[in-house]
């Protein structure tokens, strides 16, 4: 139980154009998902708290309206890099905490969708 | 905000080696604590958590760590370190109400 996934895996986009990421929880239901970003060999930064229903929570020195994000139901969020440069170039990482879960902040992980912008 | 730092960048060990990963987090209080680990281009996986209880939490494939409040520490241990756990160790504490703050990670390398 508890997976995670993401669409796509791997993508190459075009300078100037636009990504969507799709992160589904498969067997759970999710009010809240995260998105992270991973540069290579470093660690996972937050990106923004996606809450089902309502806008965004982005950290400080994430754009949002390049970042924009939709969680449209309990099992799904959405990443989209807008018009996007080669240094958003990452590895882009979901996690999803169970409805269920109560007081624990356990988070589930998406396997990660590597971007390369050209 | 709470803060996680772990002090090994780059950890090589020969097999059958004992491993110990150092974690550390910045503030008290309840806590709940996660190791996580990420295997050459694979995802995020978790080895082991504590929320509460037995300050000593056993993981998957022999892993364990201990919970040493007095120290703000969360080490990750393994007895005898195989070829396959060459992987990145990550740990991680919730800051605030609900996202994970990871630590920079400690490369492993397990050489034969």
């Amino acid at each position: 139980g508890a997976v995670v996934s993401q669409h796509p895996s791997w993508v190459i986009c075009k300078s100037g154009t636009s990504v969507k990421i799709e992160c589904r929880s498969l067997d759970f239901q999710a009010t809240t998902m995260f998105w992270y970003r991973q540069f290579p060999k470093q660690s996972l930064m937050l990106m923004a708290t996606s809450n089902e229903g309502s806008k965004a929570t982005y950290e400080q020195g994430v754009e949002k309206d390049k970042f924009l994000i939709n969680h449209a139901s309990l099992t799904l969020s959405t990443l989209t890099v807008t018009s996007a440069h080669p240094e958003d170039s990452s590895f882009y990482i979901c996690s999803a905490r169970d409805i269920a879960g109560g007081t624990t902040y356990e988070q589930y992980f998406g396997p990660g969708t590597r971007l390369t912008v050209t | 905000a709470q803060s996680v730092s772990q002090h090994n960048h780059h950890v090589i060990l020969s097999e059958a080696a004992s491993l110990e990963l150092g974690c550390n987090y910045s503030y008290g209080g309840t806590v709940n604590l996660f190791w996580y680990v990420q295997y050459p281009g694979q995802h995020l996986q978790l080895l082991l958590k504590y929320f509460s209880g037995d300050p000593l939490v056993k993981g998957i494939k022999g892993f364990e760590a201990e919970f040493i409040k007095s120290k703000f520490s969360f080490n990750l241990r393994k007895p005898s370190v195989q070829w396959s756990d060459t992987a990145e160790y990550f740990c991680a504490v919730p800051s605030g109400n609900t996202p994970l703050v990871f630590g920079k990670g400690t490369r492993l390398s397990v050489i034969a």
